[in-house]
C-alpha cells in the first residue's frame, strides 16, 4: 500500500501554462518535503513544510500543506522548460521515527 | 565539496553474483541511507545509519547488507543478486537524520540483474 499518492502521474504542458501537482494520503504527516529530480541525477530538496495550512513560495513555485496535514500541493506559475523533471513529495508519518515515505512521483514536461 | 558520490554509475550482474555499491560523503554528516527507485513507486528506504557503527533496516532490506565503519562511507552489498533487485539505487546523507533536515542525494547507480 502506497502511503503517498501523487497526481497526475504524467503532465505535459506548454511553456507559460500553470499547473498543480497533488500529494495525498490517508495518514497524518508531521512534515512534508518536495523534491525535484532530473534524469540521471538524485532528487534535490525544494521545500519543507511542517505546519498544517502552511504556504511557502519559491519564485514561481507555491507549496501548500493541508490543514489536516494529510495532503499537499505544488503549484507552478508560468511554467518554463527548466521546470521539466520528476517531482516527488516525501513525508514523515506522525510517530514514524524520522523515516521519510516518498510519493509515487509526477513526471512533468514543459515544451516550448 | 564533492557532496555525495556513488560508484559505479551503471552495473550489469548475472543472477547469483555479488557486488558492493559504494557511497561516500564529505560533509561530515552523521545520517546516511540507501534507497531504491522503481517506476511508479517513488523511493523506498533499504537501510540507514545514524552514525559510524550503527545501522538499521528500512522498508525493503531483504537481500541487502550494509556496514558503517567510518562517518564518510556507507557501502551497500548485494550477496546474491536477483532480477527483482534491478533498480536505480540512491545514497543520501543528512546532518541530523530528522525528517525536516535536508537530505543530499548522490547521482545514483543503475543496476540490471539478468
Amino acid at each position: 500500500t502506497q502511503l503517498l499518492e501523487q497526481s497526475p502521474q504524467f503532465l505535459s504542458i506548454q511553456e507559460g501554462e500553470n499547473l498543480t501537482v497533488y500529494c495525498n494520503s490517508s495518514s497524518v504527516f508531521s512534515s512534508l518535503q518536495w523534491y525535484r529530480q532530473e534524469p540521471g541525477e538524485g532528487p534535490v530538496l525544494l521545500v519543507t513544510v511542517v505546519t498544517g495550512g502552511e504556504v511557502k513560495k519559491l519564485k514561481r513555485l507555491t507549496f501548500q500543506f493541508g490543514d489536516a496535514r494529510k495532503d499537499s500541493s505544488l503549484h507552478i506559475t508560468a511554467a518554463q522548460p527548466g521546470d521539466t523533471g520528476l517531482y516527488l513529495c516525501a513525508g514523515e508519518v506522525t510517530g514514524g521515527g524520522n523515516k521519510l515515505t516518498f510519493g509515487t512521483g509526477t513526471q512533468l514536461k514543459v515544451e516550448l | 565539496n564533492a557532496g555525495v558520490t556513488q560508484t559505479p554509475k551503471f552495473q550489469v550482474l548475472k543472477t547469483g553474483q555479488s557486488m558492493t555499491l559504494q557511497c561516500a560523503q564529505d560533509m561530515n554528516h552523521e545520517y546516511m541511507s540507501w534507497y531504491r527507485q522503481d517506476p511508479g513507486m517513488g523511493l523506498r528506504l533499504i537501510h540507514y545509519s545514524v552514525g559510524a557503527g550503527i545501522t538499521d533496516q528500512g522498508e525493503v532490506p531483504n537481500g541487502y547488507n550494509v556496514s558503517r565503519s567510518t562517518t564518510e562511507d556507507f557501502p551497500l552489498r548485494l550477496l546474491s543478486a536477483a532480477p527483482s533487485q534491478t533498480s536505480v539505487y540512491f545514497c543520501a546523507s543528512s546532518s541530523t537524520g530528522t525528517a525536516t533536515d535536508t537530505q543530499y542525494f548522490g547521482p545514483g547507480t543503475r543496476l540490471t540483474v539478468l
